[in-house]
């Protein structure tokens, strides 16, 4: 069956450390996949996007990684602030029909 | 523009009676999706229109759900008879299509009791 797994346990992480969150996919070869950030009682925002020929991106203090070997997404938070305490969820268009499709997401929680 | 605008925010209703969600795509998307988000399942795709018209709705979950898009600018999501196992959070997104980002709108919050 097709699948995006996130890690369901809450990250937990030091105010000024790197987090990194991770997104692994079966049976999918999404052309693009795409991260949001939700905060509670609101609807998810956009936040990156990356194609499958993009091995990169970043914005900010924001990294996304895209290996279509590995069927895996990484996306890292640098210097990170509690204002970045959030769910993080993954998205992907699993049959290039514009069908955006979400994991479960992370929540994230920096500390101060 | 204001974005995504959904209503109602809140709704409580009683088991069996009808529901009706309703939203305001950003001027100029052509895409629409409705999108269900519970603990327990995550964020669901419901429905996805495509310039007015319904493309995709494998993931409504009964006959109970429909949608319609009557133009560019309106859809409502309608739930009869509603039951608790309805009670979700109802997200709408629009999008100007594949590869782009989605917007959200603030979701409206659905308790069946």
């Amino acid at each position: 069956s097709q699948k995006i797994e996130q890690n369901s346990e809450a990250l937990n992480i030091q105010e000024g450390k790197t987090a990194t969150l991770t997104c692994n996919y079966t049976n999918y070869s999404p052309a693009y996949l795409q991260w949001y950030r939700q905060d509670p009682g609101r609807g998810p925002v956009f936040l990156l996007l990356i194609r499958e020929n993009e091995k990169e991106k970043r914005k900010e203090r924001l990294k996304v990684t895209f290996d279509t070997t590995l069927k895996q997404s990484l996306f890292h938070i640098t210097a990170s602030q509690p204002a970045d305490s959030a769910t993080y969820l993954c998205a992907l268009d699993p049959n290039a029909g514009n069908m955006l499709t979400f994991g479960g997401g992370t929540r994230l929680m920096v500390k101060p | 523009d204001a974005g995504v605008i959904q209503s109602p925010r809140h709704e409580v209703t009683e088991m069996g009676q009808e529901v009706t969600l309703r939203c305001k795509p950003i001027s100029g998307h052509n895409s629409l999706f409705w999108y269900r988000q519970t603990m327990m399942r995550g964020l669901e795709l419901l429905i996805y229109f495509n310039n007015n018209v319904p493309i995709d709705d494998s993931g409504m979950p009964e006959d109970r759900f429909s949608a319609k898009m009557p133009n560019a600018s309106f859809s409502t999501l309608k739930i009869q008879p509603s039951e608790p196992r309805d009670s979700a959070v109802y997200f709408c997104a629009s999008s100007l299509g594949a590869n782009t980002e989605a917007f959200f709108g603030q979701g409206t919050r659905l308790t069946v009791v």
